[in-house]
């Protein structure tokens, strides 16, 4: 079955230090992958994701991802961290086959202090 | 332009009563997909429809739960004989055919059963 699995449940990190998000999954074939960010009390929005080509991707507020096909990873990065990054972040793959729908991870709480 | 709306942004319910929640995907958007956010479970797939039909209903943990979808745009998601670990955040994600996985996702519906 396929799953996403995300280590850290929290995290915390000093304004201005570089952050990882980790993220594994498990599926016989490369599917999409997604990072979504989520404020408290707000919905989902898209950080970026990767589909095929270049497997070091580039997102908004300054994230990127690298997807390892080897070790079935799509770790989330980011080189300094403001305090505005202070949310919940969910990384989720979608199979094609299954009509695109996504399978989220566990999520991964960031707190940033200053 | 317009994104994924979601309505009633709240609603609290009697256990045992029943109750409808509405997305209203972007335009020409022809996939519509619904999950649920819970604290025990995270973020759970729950049905997902291409145009009018549900190809995959395989997330719906009961049959308490239903869902349709009309003129291949809003969707309503009912469940029936609310129980309160029906309680959670309902999103509605939408998606246009062809444009690989990505979803958009709406504010979500917050259901308190009480």
């Amino acid at each position: 079955a396929q799953s996403v699995t995300q280590p850290d449940i929290h995290i915390t990190v000093s304004e201005g230090a570089s952050l990882e998000l980790r993220c594994n999954y498990s599926y016989g074939a490369t599917p999409y992958l997604f990072w979504y960010v989520q404020s408290p009390g707000q919905g989902l929005q898209l950080l970026l994701k990767y589909f095929s080509g270049d497997t070091l991707v580039q997102g908004i507020k300054g994230f990127e991802a690298e997807f390892k096909r080897s070790q079935s990873s799509f770790n989330l990065r980011k080189p300094s961290v403001h305090w505005s990054d202070a949310a919940e972040y969910f990384c989720a793959v979608g199979f094609m086959e299954y009509g695109n729908k996504l399978v989220f991870g566990a999520g991964t709480i960031l707190r940033v202090k200053s | 332009g317009a994104g994924v709306s979601q309505s009633p942004s709240n609603k609290v319910t009697e256990k045992g009563k029943d109750v409808e929640l509405r997305c209203d995907p972007i335009s020409g958007h022809t996939a519509l997909y619904w999950y649920r956010q819970s604290l025990g479970q995270g973020l759970e797939f729950l049905i997902y429809f291409q145009g009018n039909s549900a190809p995959d209903k395989s997330g719906l943990p009961s049959d308490r739960f239903s869902a349709e979808r009309t003129g291949g745009s809003v969707s309503t998601l009912t469940i029936q004989r609310t129980q309160q670990e029906d309680s959670a955040v309902y999103l509605c994600a939408s998606r246009r055919t062809g444009d690989g996985g990505e979803q958009y996702f709406g504010p979500g519906t917050r259901l308190t059963v009480t």
